[in-house]
This record gives C-alpha cells, sequence and structure tokens, in this order.
C-alpha cells in the first residue's frame, strides 16, 4: 500500500502564529483529503485537494501532485486549531475505496 | 443535510462477547467505508461497502465482519471481543461509484472499550 508521512509530528504555537504541515506519499493518487480530528474523536474533512491548491478562510492546502507532497497552511492560529490533522490518500491504480493515513501532526496552540 | 450518524458513541464490552456498531451515510451516498483507530496503529482500513457489496478488505481478522443494507446503512460486527479491539471506530461515507472524486466525510466514531 501507499506509505504516507506527515511532519512535523508535534507542532507548539502561541496563538497567531503560523505553521505548515507536509505531507508526503509515496506513489500516485487520485484523492487526497487533509483533516482535523476534534478532541471528540471526529475527523472533520478540511480540504479534498488531489492537486492544486485551495484556501478556507485562514487555512489553505497546495498539492503538488508530481512530487508527491502537500502542504497545509495554518495562519494566525487559534487555539480552537488545536488537535490531530491528518493527512490521507487514495491509491490512483484503484477505483476502490480505501484512504491510507499518516500518523498526524499534533498541533497544541496555547493563548 | 445530517451528516453520518454511527451509534452508539460509547461501547464497553466484556472479553469474548460480541459487538454489533451502526453506520448511516449521508442521504444519497452509497459508499460505506470502515476504520479502526488505535494509538498504536493510527487509522486503519476495516472494509468498504459500495451497494450492499463488500469491495475492499483492509488486514483484519475474520472476527471483524460487516454488511450494508439496501439503504446504505452498514453495520460491522466483532465476534469474540478481544482486548486489542478497544478502539474508536469510525464511518466514512461517499458520493457514488466516483467516490475518489468527491471525498469522504467520517462520523463522530464509536468507541469501544474491551475489559
Amino acid at each position: 500500500g501507499i506509505q504516507v508521512e506527515q511532519s512535523p509530528p508535534d507542532l507548539i504555537l502561541q496563538e497567531g502564529a503560523n505553521s505548515t504541515l507536509r505531507c508526503n506519499f509515496s506513489d500516485s493518487v487520485n484523492n487526497l483529503q487533509w483533516f482535523h480530528q476534534n478532541p471528540w474523536g471526529q475527523l472533520i474533512n478540511l480540504f479534498y485537494i488531489p492537486s492544486g491548491t485551495k484556501q478556507n478562510g485562514r487555512l489553505s492546502a497546495t498539492t503538488v501532485a508530481t512530487e508527491r507532497y502537500s502542504l497545509l497552511y495554518i495562519s494566525s492560529s487559534q487555539t480552537t486549531d488545536s488537535g490531530v490533522y491528518f493527512c490521507a490518500v487514495s491509491d490512483r491504480g484503484s477505483t476502490l475505496g480505501r484512504l491510507y493515513f499518516g500518523r498526524g501532526t499534533q498541533l497544541t496552540v496555547w493563548p | 443535510k445530517a451528516g453520518v450518524t454511527q451509534t452508539p458513541r460509547y461501547l464497553i464490552k466484556t472479553r469474548g462477547q460480541q459487538v454489533t456498531l451502526s453506520c448511516s451515510p449521508i442521504s444519497g451516498h452509497r459508499s460505506v467505508s470502515w476504520y479502526q483507530q488505535t494509538p498504536g496503529q493510527g487509522l486503519q482500513f476495516l472494509f468498504e461497502y459500495f451497494s450492499e457489496t463488500q469491495r475492499n478488505k483492509g488486514n483484519f481478522p475474520g472476527r471483524f465482519s460487516g454488511r450494508q443494507f439496501s439503504n446504505s446503512r452498514s453495520e460491522m460486527n466483532v465476534s469474540t471481543l478481544e482486548l486489542g479491539d478497544s478502539a474508536l471506530y469510525l464511518c466514512a461515507s461517499s458520493l457514488g461509484e466516483y467516490r475518489e472524486r468527491y471525498g469522504y466525510t467520517f462520523g463522530s466514531g464509536t468507541r469501544l472499550t474491551v475489559v
């Protein structure tokens, strides 16, 4: 299966700071999503971004499929941004529905 | 519209028992997949159903099974529970046959504790 690596594993920020989370994947993909897992365990879909750049408020994401990486940018971070951020991909070679997840980045934002 | 609904939210079972978890996808979504999340193994794929057929299965023992009904609702069953089955079980739904084009929406999960 596809290997997904996320960095950094942990990130501690002061409120108002900016951050960049990275996701590397080992093979061609036809789906890439960024999720935020809230304290209650739910995975909240942030971006569906197999390629290109998208922005949603203070968050934006860029995927460079040919170089097999994606970046998630968080600007002016807030305490509510705390939680675990996951990157997940689907294998381009398969039409079957399976996501491969990275181990996540644990973000802690202090007031 | 309503999101993905998983029931129950929390469950405590004893070793050796069996458990059934339920997932109702977003209305109109025909694909449902299940994931297990543990601190040690992270998020791992269990299986995926599309139009009542299991399309893909992860590397889990036969104690883990599932099914999908004609209304797209899905259930997963774990028999002969072991302590290591304690985990957060997440269900995801997607639009349809071209699900990879639209991404997946997850439910809030069922937290299973085996004692």
